[in-house]
């Protein structure tokens, strides 16, 4: 199975910060790389597809960029509203796994 | 608007068989796409379980294979998850939810299932 790490496993930031999670996988999956962002108590949510494509819905603070095994989910300028956990996940090839997911808190 | 609710027992005993059922409204499962099930373990770990697809085929986790079947009602518009002989260790958030291409779009709000004695 395809292995994803994420780091950090928490970030602590101020509303306004740009910040970056990383993801990484243990082979090379393309672009077949999905960011999903859940708040507590509630069910994941999609924000970025194939690496870098947005998701309708979504602010545009939200970005991807990556490709092969080294992927990043960048949110520029912290809301409020954007912590809680982040999630990567891989489609490269089956079974389809996530990364342990990384905790975005208030500093 | 696409939406999936999960139900299902919330406590189940070791050695048992556990069934979750997703309704889905708002969408055919037998038009397009992927009818999934996924796990959130304590702790946050998430795993692919498997899926029926729109035509009726079935894929599952390796890891569950033995012991994993997911089925449907058409009429109902409604899928299922059955895991049998499960273990302290099979207690999780389950969800279910579509998958588009090759990423999950709509999830269900998730029923958390506890094994215990």
């Amino acid at each position: 199975d395809i292995v994803l790490t994420q780091s950090p496993a928490t970030l602590s930031v101020t509303p306004g910060d740009r910040v970056s999670l990383s993801c990484r996988a243990s082979q090379s999956i393309s672009n077949y790389l999905h960011w999903y962002q859940q708040k507590s108590h509630e069910s994941p949510r999609l924000l970025i597809k194939y690496a870098s494509q947005s998701i309708s819905g979504i602010p545009s603070r939200f970005s991807g960029s990556g490709s092969g095994t080294d992927f990043t989910l960048s949110i520029n300028s912290v809301e409020t509203e954007d912590f809680g956990m982040y999630f990567c996940q891989q489609s490269n090839s089956w079974p389809y796994t996530f990364g342990g997911g990384t905790k975005l808190e208030i500093k | 608007d696409v939406q999936l609710q999960e139900s299902g027992p919330g406590l189940v005993k070791p050695s048992q068989s556990l069934s979750l059922t997703c309704t889905v409204t708002g969408y055919s499962i037998t038009s397009d796409y992927a009818w999934n099930w996924i796990r959130q373990f304590p702790g946050n770990k998430l795993e692919w379980m498997g899926y029926i697809s729109y035509s009726g085929s079935t894929s599952y986790n390796p890891s569950l294979k033995s012991r994993i079947s997911i089925t449907r009602d058409t009429s109902k518009n409604q899928f299922f998850l059955q895991l049998n002989s499960v273990t302290t260790e099979d207690t999780a958030t389950y969800y279910c939810a579509r998958r588009a291409d090759y990423y999950f779009d709509y999830w269900g709000q998730g029923t958390t299932l506890t094994v215990s004695s």
